[in-house]
């Protein structure tokens, strides 16, 4: 069962760059990683998945270091609506009853 | 498409009272999922199904029944409402995974209140 660390909150200004990074110390050969954002009273909105190295989306890069046990979200140049909870997510298809999302990151983005 | 949809959103039930949790979604998904999330945690899987009439339990099943006679559908349904069991549902679903390899799609929610 691949658990996983965040830190519980971050704060953060407008316009820098903001790494968020996900502890996975037992994640398996088979486990990718995912991170979703969810704000209050929504679901989780997916943002970005990789499996090693780096992955950049328009909205994100995912940093995933050659142990692959940790992972680093990096949301670059932040604002106001980027204030959520992020949550990363480590299992693979078939995984079931394995998934879980943790407690996530709650960042405040401030001007 | 209107993506995943869940009613109603809001309910308040006594203990003890059953009702069932609607889902839908028009993407043709084949896996969908129900979570639960409680204040200030993160989500947990409830159930799940990998297609029309296949489901199995998540981290946290107990109290919960599900079935999956359509694709487009996913009831969760409370045998026998208790106080714990009071947090807001999610319901989710994605192409061919359970959002690891796949994006998952979320419903808005139902925040659910047991008295």
């Amino acid at each position: 069962l691949a658990k996983t660390t965040q830190p519980i909150s971050m704060d953060s200004y407008e316009g820098q760059e903001v790494n968020i990074t996900c502890s996975h110390n037992n994640i398996a050969t088979n486990d990718y990683i995912t991170w979703y954002q969810q704000f209050p009273s929504q679901g989780p909105r997916f943002i970005i998945q990789g499996y090693k190295t780096k992955v950049t989306n328009e909205v994100a890069s995912l940093f995933i270091p050659a142990d692959r046990k940790s992972s680093t979200l990096s949301l670059p140049r932040v604002s106001l609506s980027d204030t959520a909870v992020y949550y990363c997510l480590v299992g693979f298809t078939g995984g079931g009853n394995k998934l879980t999302f943790g407690t996530g990151t709650q960042l405040k983005v401030e001007l | 498409n209107a993506g995943v949809t869940q009613t109603p959103k809001f309910q308040v039930l006594k203990t003890g009272q059953s009702m069932t949790l609607q889902c839908a979604q028009d993407m043709n998904h084949e896996y969908m999922s129900w979570y639960r999330q409680d204040p200030g945690m993160g989500l947990r899987l409830i159930h799940y199904s990998v297609g029309a009439g296949i489901t199995d339990q998540g981290e946290v099943p107990n109290g919960y029944n599900v079935s999956r006679s359509t694709t487009e559908d996913f009831p969760l349904r409370l045998l026998s409402a208790a106080p714990s069991q009071t947090s807001v549902y999610f319901c989710a679903s994605s192409y061919d995974g359970l959002g690891v390899t796949d994006t998952q799609y979320f419903g808005p929610g139902t925040r659910l209140t047991v008295l």
